[in-house]
């Protein structure tokens, strides 16, 4: 099993591009999110989706959408990048179980730069 | 707003010494993750506690929960090279597993 794969590793937008960050896994996992890291302030959570044709906003949407529309994939879309979001954006998968059985399996991260 | 303070944020200290890595919070927690993260990956999970005053220990590193559910800990014995890495804790709040709380995370380095 690849677990969660994420694409490009690394991006460099200029100020008003669009851009599309790819999210995949194969674990057949219901639940999936988007996090984005900034130095000092840990992950936050920016949309998250508890399966094909649901989703809902985390900590810190404004900026992006997402859509789910099959279990394996949960692409993030950057309508308009601003330099505040340049950050590391990692996608994770999880069974979504609760009280404590609900582990993420995070991607390798895509580290993205706008100008 | 649940939050999460990690303390410290930086610790640097040599081959052999203990320390200790402490996640505090004013909310209470149905449960708590401690992550860890290796330069350019994602972060890998290590232990979950769920029960108040649980300890839960991964060869040399021991994993507590409050009795309140509110605040974790991480203790290191012996801290080796190998240690050296991003420590996140992450908490499940009560109201659903997908709204994880994360601290801001502990930067640790072991030296030889």
């Amino acid at each position: 099993n690849a677990g969660v794969t994420q694409t490009p590793k690394f991006q460099v937008l200029k100020t008003g591009q669009s851009m599309t960050l790819q999210c995949a896994q194969d674990m057949n996992h219901e639940y999936m999110s988007w996090y984005r890291q900034d130095p000092g302030m840990g992950l936050r959570l920016i949309h998250y989706s508890v399966g094909a044709g649901i989703t809902d906003q985390g900590e810190v949407p404004n900026g992006y959408n997402v859509s789910r529309s099959t279990t394996e994939d949960f692409p993030l879309r950057l309508l308009s990048a601003a330099p505040s979001q340049t950050s590391v954006y990692f996608c994770a998968s999880s069974t979504g179980g609760t009280g404590g059985y609900n582990e993420q399996f995070f991607g390798p991260g895509t580290r993205l730069t706008v100008l | 707003t649940q939050l999460l303070e990690q303390s410290p944020q930086f610790l640097s200290i040599q081959e052999g010494e203990n320390l200790t890595v402490y996640c505090n919070s004013s909310s209470v927690f149905s449960s708590l993750q401690w992550y860890r993260q290796e330069p350019g990956e994602g972060p890998v999970l290590l232990v979950t506690v769920v029960t108040g005053g649980e300890v839960k220990k991964l060869k040399r590193l021991t994993f507590q929960f409050g009795d309140a559910r509110k605040d974790s800990s991480l203790h290191i014995t012996a801290a080796q090279p190998g240690d050296t890495g991003l420590y996140l804790c992450a908490g499940e709040g009560l109201q659903g597993a997908q709204k994880l709380v994360f601290g801001q995370g502990t930067r640790l380095t072991i030296n030889p």
